[in-house]
């Protein structure tokens, strides 16, 4: 299995450009997360998805959009790239927990580095 | 104030010491993650734990559900420990969280040799 797999690895980005940035998992994990890490900061969250078809805000989804048309992939539209969207890029999945609320192993991949100039 | 808080946010070791990196939280939660992230940036778990304590090797993690209150153990530490790990608890929210983590801020852990 290769996990979570994401493209590109880096990408400099002018502002008020748009991109993709994909993410595909080989697990047939139901639940897909975005999240961006600033330096010196948490983790936050900014998309996430329980499944094909379905997705929701995190903490920071503002200049954001995602879709989830098959299981595998999760990609997140950056529309009118801003300078404050400068970051490292997570995307992760899980199964959903083995038992009622709460939260399953999450895999994370292995990051893209989005620099708004 | 952050609902995760960990401490130290930087820890200096030199090899061979026993490590401990704690983690306080200020929500209900229904369960506790600790991750590692590499200098080369990529994250994987090492626990998840909603009470007592797990083992895997030299790293040992607890939880106190009453004190909110979680810590990762090193035992016999190694230069190649070396890493940021970061502490995320999945909150209870009354029903399903979806498995989304809020995040401490991450300590920066250096063994030396």
């Amino acid at each position: 299995n290769a996990g979570v797999t994401q493209t590109p690895k880096f990408r400099i980005l002018k502002i008020g450009q748009s991109m993709t940035l994909q993410c595909t998992q080989d697990m047939n994990h139901n639940y897909m997360y975005w999240y961006r890490q600033d330096p010196g900061m948490g983790l936050k969250l900014i998309y996430y998805s329980v499944g094909a078809g379905i997705t929701d805000k995190g903490e920071v989804p503002n200049g954001y959009n995602v879709s989830r048309s098959t299981t595998e992939d999760f990609p997140l539209r950056l529309e009118l790239a801003a300078p404050s969207q400068t970051s490292v890029y997570f995307c992760a999945s899980s199964y959903p927990a083995r038992s009622g609320g709460g939260t399953d192993t999450q895999y994370f991949g292995p990051g893209t580095r989005l620099t708004v100039l | 104030k952050n609902e995760v808080e960990q401490s130290p946010q930087n820890l200096t070791a030199q090899e061979g010491e026993f490590i401990t990196i704690n983690c306080s939280y200020s929500v209900g939660i229904s369960a506790l993650h600790w991750l590692q992230q590499h200098p080369g940036g990529g994250i994987v778990s090492l626990f998840m734990l909603s009470s007592g304590k797990k083992k895997h090797g030299r790293l040992i993690a607890t939880i106190n559900i009453q004190e909110k209150h979680s810590s990762l153990h090193i035992t016999a530490s190694h230069p190649r420990d070396s890493a940021v790990y970061i502490c995320a608890v999945s909150r209870n929210a009354g029903g399903t969280s979806y498995g989304k983590l809020t995040f401490g801020q991450g300590t920066i852990l250096t063994v030396h040799p």
